[in-house]
């Protein structure tokens, strides 16, 4: 059974500072992996996707990596801002199964 | 329509009671999940259609909730004689392709309160 593990599971960064939040499961046979963020109340926004054949992707100022084989990825956020301010989950991806990590809860002082 | 959408966005019940949750996925899209999300724990995945069709049932919590899509668009999951346990935000998500493993969007959640 696949575990998603998200470390740590809270984070308090001035604005600027570049951050790196990491996600680890245990099965590496995956499909893909997800990252997401959520605000409070509201829903999932999905940020990127990574195929297992990929090893990162990039959009804007976020960038995820896959290492398939330690089972492991990485969500790196350049330049902080108040507004990157939520909660970022992983998500694993094997079988017709999706397994979600505890999530990260990054705040952003101004 | 533009996103998914989810109604009721917030429903207090009492115990017992049977209550309907509906999603509407991005037009077009023919796959749609139905997660949970409860206090202090991390998304629990319930199910998801294929079209009109659920291939696994097997994340359903138990036989009080049971879900349906009809006209391979709206989907109601339904919680018969709620109980507390059952609180939570029950999120909705669609995707392109009818597999889990695409990309998918969520809903902005239904807000669940069982008394």
């Amino acid at each position: 059974k696949q575990e998603v593990t998200q470390i740590p599971a809270a984070l308090s960064v001035p604005e600027g500072e570049n951050l790196v939040l990491n996600c680890s499961f245990t099965d590496s046979a995956i499909y893909n992996l997800q990252w997401f963020r959520q605000d409070p109340g509201k829903g999932l926004t999905s940020l990127l996707l990574i195929q297992s054949s990929q090893r990162e992707q990039t959009s804007g100022r976020l960038n995820a990596s896959l290492d398939k084989s330690s089972g492991r990825s990485t969500l790196y956020i350049a330049a902080s801002q108040p507004g990157d301010s939520a909660t970022y989950l992983c998500a694993v991806v094997n079988n017709n199964d999706m397994r979600f990590g505890a999530g990260t809860r990054l705040t952003v002082k101004p | 329509g533009a996103g998914v959408s989810q109604s009721p966005s917030n429903k207090v019940t009492e115990k017992g009671k049977d209550v309907e949750l509906r999603c509407d996925p991005i037009s077009g899209h023919t796959a749609l999940y139905w997660y949970r999300q409860s206090l202090g724990q991390g998304l629990e995945f319930l199910i998801y259609f294929q079209g009109n069709s659920a291939p696994d049932k097997s994340g359903l919590p138990s036989d009080r909730f049971s879900a349906e899509r009809t006209g391979g668009s709206v989907s109601t999951l339904t919680i018969q004689r709620t109980q507390q346990e059952d609180s939570a935000v029950y999120l909705c998500a669609s995707s392109l392709i009818g597999t889990i493993v695409n990309e998918q969007f969520f809903g902005p959640g239904t807000r669940l309160t069982v008394l």
